[in-house]
């Protein structure tokens, strides 16, 4: 079964700093892979995601992530961290290997902070 | 705007009672899902369901209970059986059953028990 590892449940950076933001998958297939972002009392807002093709994927707001079959992550990266990054984020694998293959494994979520 | 709204976005359970959270979509959309969202768990799957009048329980599904009569239209209902009820429960929907789809999601709604 496909299972998502997010590591840090709380980051902090002061802003400008560079902002990573570590997923590590286990799958038996390459999975296809989704960064989300939630503010607080807000739906999920979709980020970026990797399906084929390019492993370097850009996404919204400067973001930008790595899809690394080697060593089964997807680490979440941003040059220069703003207040307004301050949020909740997550990572999540498509469960492709399965009878219904729309379903999403999420992982526990990171709560970025920012510091002035 | 198409986009997915859940309605109402605060809701109060009192004891023994049924609540019932609305989810509504205009995306044209053939799948939808409903999650919970509780601190430092993550997401988690209650039901989804692939066209209309199908539905397949999730990961939760026990005290929980849905309906889709209507493409655009995934009501939950959150029974009496469920016994710790208090969480942000999310509403998504996908373009059909693609592994690469997209979800999208709505702002939430927060139910509590009085």
């Amino acid at each position: 079964a496909q299972s998502v590892t997010q590591l840090g449940s709380h980051v902090s950076v002061s802003e400008g700093a560079l902002v990573l933001l570590r997923c590590n998958y286990s799958s038996s297939v390459p999975p296809y892979l989704f960064w989300y972002v939630q503010y607080p009392n807000q739906g999920l807002q979709l980020l970026l995601k990797y399906t084929t093709g390019a492993t370097l994927v850009k996404g919204i707001n400067g973001f930008e992530a790595e899809f690394k079959k080697s060593e089964t992550s997807f680490h979440l990266t941003k040059p220069s961290a703003h207040m307004s990054d301050a949020a909740e984020y997550f990572c999540a694998v498509s469960e492709i290997a399965s009878d219904w293959m729309g379903k999403y494994i999420f992982g526990t979520g990171t709560r970025l902070k920012v510091l002035a | 705007d198409g986009g997915i709204t859940q309605s109402p976005k605060y809701l109060f359970r009192k004891e023994g009672q049924n609540v019932t959270l609305s989810c509504e979509q205009n995306l044209n959309h053939d799948a939808m899902y409903w999650y919970r969202q509780d601190p430092g768990q993550g997401l988690r799957l209650i039901y989804y369901s692939q066209i209309v009048n199908d539905f397949q329980k999730g990961d939760i599904a026990e005290g929980y209970s849905v309906s889709r009569e209507k493409k655009e239209s995934f009501p939950l209902t959150v029974t009496s059986a469920q016994k710790n009820p208090t969480a942000f429960y999310l509403c998504a929907s996908s373009n059909g059953r693609v592994a690469k789809n997209i979800q999208y999601f709505g702002a939430g709604t927060r139910l509590s028990v009085l």
